[in-house]
């Protein structure tokens, strides 16, 4: 079945370290998102990428690196620049002219 | 700036009182607008997709309409498992980014 697959589903990351998610999608969509999900704020654009080897920040982009080097994988690094990264994150594609969006499962990144 | 409001923020139900959730937004040019379920700890999964005022859709308890300024969720006969965060979200052109409001968390109580 299609779908995106987001790993792993909990990360634990100690400050000063940097984390990466994973994001993978076999939608052969081109369109790919990562959104950050707190409590009562709904969910914020971070970075999101329409082509290969190209890709745009979002509202919240400071702390946070993309790349886009294969149409399947988008994955996120969580720097330690980003001073709040407890939070659950959300991959997100559409394909091209395509209405709306199909989801991962998401992965909660907890800073101990 | 496209803009989307839900409300109320949260909603507490009995088993079988219907009732609606509020999607207002502004949007330069809709191109659709979706709604989705979201479950604690789990991606939105779609719910319905609206293109155009005067159109609905329905699927088991829930029914989606849309206006020129707003959307509602309608539930009828709600059960507890209906109970999630549903977010309203609004595309205004083709590759577009989607908008997307803050959500309505349902607990419906048996």
């Amino acid at each position: 079945d299609g779908g995106i697959t987001q790993s792993p589903k909990y990360l634990f990351r100690k400050e000063g370290q940097n984390v990466t998610l994973s994001c993978e999608q076999n939608l052969n969509h081109d369109a790919m998102y990562w959104y950050r999900q707190d409590p009562g704020q709904g969910l914020r654009l971070i970075y999101y990428s329409q082509i290969v080897n190209d890709f745009q920040k979002g509202d919240i982009a400071e702390g946070y690196s993309v790349s886009r080097e294969k149409k399947e994988s988008f994955p996120l690094t969580v720097t330690s620049a980003q001073k709040n990264p407890t939070a659950f994150y959300l991959c997100a594609s559409n394909p091209p002219q395509g209405y709306g969006y199909t989801f991962g499962s998401g992965t909660r990144l907890t800073v101990v | 700036e496209d803009q989307v409001t839900q409300s109320p923020e949260a909603l507490r139900l009995q088993e079988g009182e219907s009732s609606s959730l509020n999607c207002s937004y502004t949007v330069s040019g809709l191109r659709g607008l979706f709604w989705y379920r979201q479950d604690p700890g789990k991606g939105p999964e779609f719910l319905f997709t609206l293109y155009s005022a005067g159109e609905e859709k329905e699927k088991e308890r829930l029914k989606a309409t849309l206006t020129k300024k707003e959307s509602f969720l309608h539930i009828t006969a709600p059960k507890p498992e209906d109970s999630a965060t549903y977010l309203c979200a609004v595309q205004p052109g083709a590759n577009s980014k989607l908008t997307f409001g803050k959500g309505i968390t349902l607990s419906v109580r048996p």
